[in-house]
């Protein structure tokens, strides 16, 4: 079974401050996602990583893959209240008919 | 350019009643996938179809059905309703498989209640 670990599962931070986001996964995948979900909101695209190494940034976020360790990190740097939200890894399993598994996500709570 | 479009964005149904939910794509998109989010278990991938074909499929019993029609549109139903079929529905759609680098464009979701 494809198991997608996040941690933390709950983030509460103060504004301005740095932390990272650890996406885990159990399978052989180049390919992940980032989503985040605001409160009775949808899902978000936030970044796509297709390859090992991958590095994609957005203004305070900033992702990365490898795809060796089966490893994401989504950074935040400086955080602000805007980025509360949950967010989301998501994984395609190549080996599982190439479905997506969702993380259970990261609560984060930026307090001013 | 209109995102996916879901309908109704909420239902109350009763125990043992059957529901069916609707999706529309974003324009030009083949892929639709559905996933049923609740606090418990997160977001779970139901099925997900491609040009009128049924791909994948997640482990949800076989009250749980879904199709795909030749504009994209999808619709999911499920049959004899639970308790615990009480969740929000998400549909997304992306342009190709979602293995092929296509990210997801989700809809607002049917928040579906079952007492």
């Amino acid at each position: 079974e494809l198991k997608v670990e996040q941690n933390p599962l709950f983030l509460s931070m103060q504004e301005g401050k740095n932390y990272t986001i650890y996406c885990n996964y159990s399978t052989t995948s180049d390919r992940l996602y980032w989503y985040r979900q605001d409160p009775g909101k949808s899902l978000e695209s936030l970044f796509v990583l297709l390859s090992n190494g991958a590095v994609k940034q957005e203004g305070r976020l900033m992702a990365s893959l490898d795809t060796k360790a089966r490893l994401s990190t989504l950074h935040i740097t400086a955080a602000v209240h805007d980025l509360s939200a949950t967010y989301f890894c998501a994984v395609v399993g190549m080996e599982y008919g190439n479905k997506l598994v969702f993380g259970a996500g990261t609560i984060l709570r930026v307090k001013s | 350019k209109a995102g996916v479009t879901q309908t109704p964005r909420y239902l109350i149904k009763t125990r043992g009643q059957q529901v069916t939910l609707s999706c529309s794509p974003i324009s030009g998109h083949r892929s639709v996938s559905w996933y049923q989010q609740t606090p418990g278990q997160g977001l779970q991938f139901l099925f997900e179809y491609f040009s009128e074909t049924q791909r994948n499929k997640g482990n949800f019993p076989g009250r749980f059905s879904g199709r795909q029609f030749s504009n994209s549109r999808s619709e999911m139903n499920v049959s004899t309703l639970e308790l615990g079929d009480s969740a929000l529905y998400l549909c997304a759609s992306s342009l190709g498989f979602p293995g092929q680098n296509s990210p997801l464009h989700f809809g607002n979701g049917t928040r579906l209640t079952v007492t």
